[in-house]
């Protein structure tokens, strides 16, 4: 199973509600991402987790929340958005890198939740 | 900082033609590099990868790349393009090494528009 599956689709939010994005893989990838990409631009790093660990906070703002409950789920958690944060939101794991970096993985994509806060 | 550029906002290349799309690449140290694809309202699917080794790299789909270090290009090809290869590509470089996750620094994206 090489499925990274994200949920909700489509979501669509006001600026003071309280919503979550969920994330999850079945590949025992112990690195996790969360990327933000709006429309026609590449995707931007916002969080990784290593090891159920927070390892980079991409200096997000306090209202995106990341969770990492498990080595299989990952959230991010919405509160008080603004409608500049409407985008796609991706999840992506793979495996994590040697220090030594003599080997380097791909990551896996998930299809996104396009987010929009009115 | 590592960086890559991608000079072509769009290629337009007729079904069953060689396809090219560039990018080119600025690193301190070894460059690790990637190309991914992303069709609509999808998420990024990996194609290729140079890490060390051969400067032709094979990939998904039949597409490849050529690595050139005195060019600092990373080029991805196909020698007979599909209709449904129609999709943005993304290239992208390894920022951070040492740290044991992949932190990737995406190009502009290339949209390819194959005509049948």
């Amino acid at each position: 199973d090489t499925e990274v599956t994200q949920t909700p689709k489509h979501l669509v939010m006001g600026m003071t509600n309280k919503k979550s994005l969920k994330c999850e893989q079945h590949m025992g990838h112990r690195a996790m991402y969360w990327y933000k990409q709006k429309a026609k631009k590449p995707p931007e790093l916002m969080f990784v987790y290593s090891y159920e660990k927070l390892s980079i906070n991409e200096s997000v703002p306090s209202r995106f929340s990341p969770e990492c409950p498990n080595s299989s789920l990952l959230n991010l958690h919405l509160h008080a958005l603004q409608p500049e944060d409407s985008a796609l939101y991706l999840c992506a794991s793979s495996q994590v890198m040697p220090r030594d970096d003599s080997l380097d993985y791909e990551q896996y994509f998930g299809p996104g939740t396009r987010l929009t806060v009115t | 900082a590592q960086s890559v550029a991608q000079p072509e906002d769009q290629v337009n290349v007729a079904e069953g033609n060689p396809l090219t799309v560039k990018c080119t690449y600025s690193v301190s140290g070894n460059p690790y590099l990637f190309w991914y694809v992303q069709y609509p309202n999808r998420g990024l699917q990996f194609l290729l990868k140079y890490i060390t080794g051969d400067n032709l790299v094979k990939g998904s789909y039949g597409f490849e790349a050529e690595f050139n270090k005195s060019q600092t290009s990373f080029h991805l090809k196909k020698p007979s393009a599909l209709v449904s290869d129609s999709a943005l590509y993304f290239c992208a470089v390894r920022a951070a090494a040492g740290t044991g996750f992949q932190k990737l620094v995406f190009g502009t994206g290339t949209r390819l528009l194959v005509s049948p």
